[in-house]
């Protein structure tokens, strides 16, 4: 991948509403999709993936993302969050030029109010 | 498993001094991984390596420098330190590249003054 760009770098959002975290990648070849999310003072861990098969991909704990070829996108989606899920995110993209090249995006803090 | 195991957890350097990060993993696996993270700046990647006695520069690998004699282990060093290595250390390990993710250990946070 040339780049990964996640727009927002901070997302407030009340308990319970939906939320949508942008990530937007270039690259001129096949791709592998990831989230990763951080919790304070921890690791990343990932949350996620595209490989292939259904665009449509979903975590165990209600997040979904959806590939999108023609945009070069990979949002991550939630239709009702958690206290919980207050973390940062990070979209990463994996591709193939010569050698795999594994790049994160600069990440999205989610701030959930109650 | 333990996963991937970082020491120590804080770190105050004066200007100039030297220290080693740890990092270990019990996964077997074969890429390991330094990575720096700066508020707001996302991941930067210092160093990588690809299995025992193959190491590779990543991003911003000025200051720093690796060793991997054996597939467990994968220590940074960093040699007279500058207050622009402040910052938290994430050393994370994968079995493979492509469509395998990253572990990532609980990181390092080291302040220089």
């Amino acid at each position: 991948a040339q780049s990964v760009t996640q727009l927002d770098s901070q997302v407030p959002v009340f308990e319970e509403a939906p939320v949508e975290l942008r990530c937007n990648y270039s690259s001129s070849v096949s791709v592998y999709l990831f989230w990763y999310v951080q919790y304070p003072n921890q690791g990343l861990q990932l949350l996620l993936k595209y490989l292939s098969g259904s665009t449509l991909v979903e975590s165990i704990n209600g997040f979904e993302a959806e590939f999108n070829k023609s945009q070069t996108s990979f949002h991550l989606r939630k239709p009702s969050v958690h206290i919980s899920d207050t973390a940062e995110y990070f979209c990463a993209v994996s591709d193939y030029s010569g050698t795999y090249k594994y790049i994160f995006g600069t990440g999205t803090r989610l701030k959930v109010l109650a | 498993n333990a996963g991937v195991t970082q020491t120590p957890k804080f770190r105050i350097l004066k200007i100039g001094q030297s220290m080693t990060l740890q990092c270990a993993q019990d996964m077997n696996h074969n890429y390991m991984y330094w990575y720096r993270q700066d508020p707001g700046m996302g991941l930067k990647l210092i160093y990588y390596s690809v299995g025992a006695g193959i190491t590779d520069k990543g991003e911003v690998p000025n200051g720093y420098n690796v060793s991997r004699s054996t597939t467990e282990d994968f220590p940074l060093r960093l040699e007279l330190a500058a207050p622009s290595q402040t910052s938290v250390y994430f050393c994370a390990s994968s079995y493979s590249t492509g469509i395998y993710e990253q572990y990532f250990g609980p990181g390092t946070r080291l302040t220089v003054t």
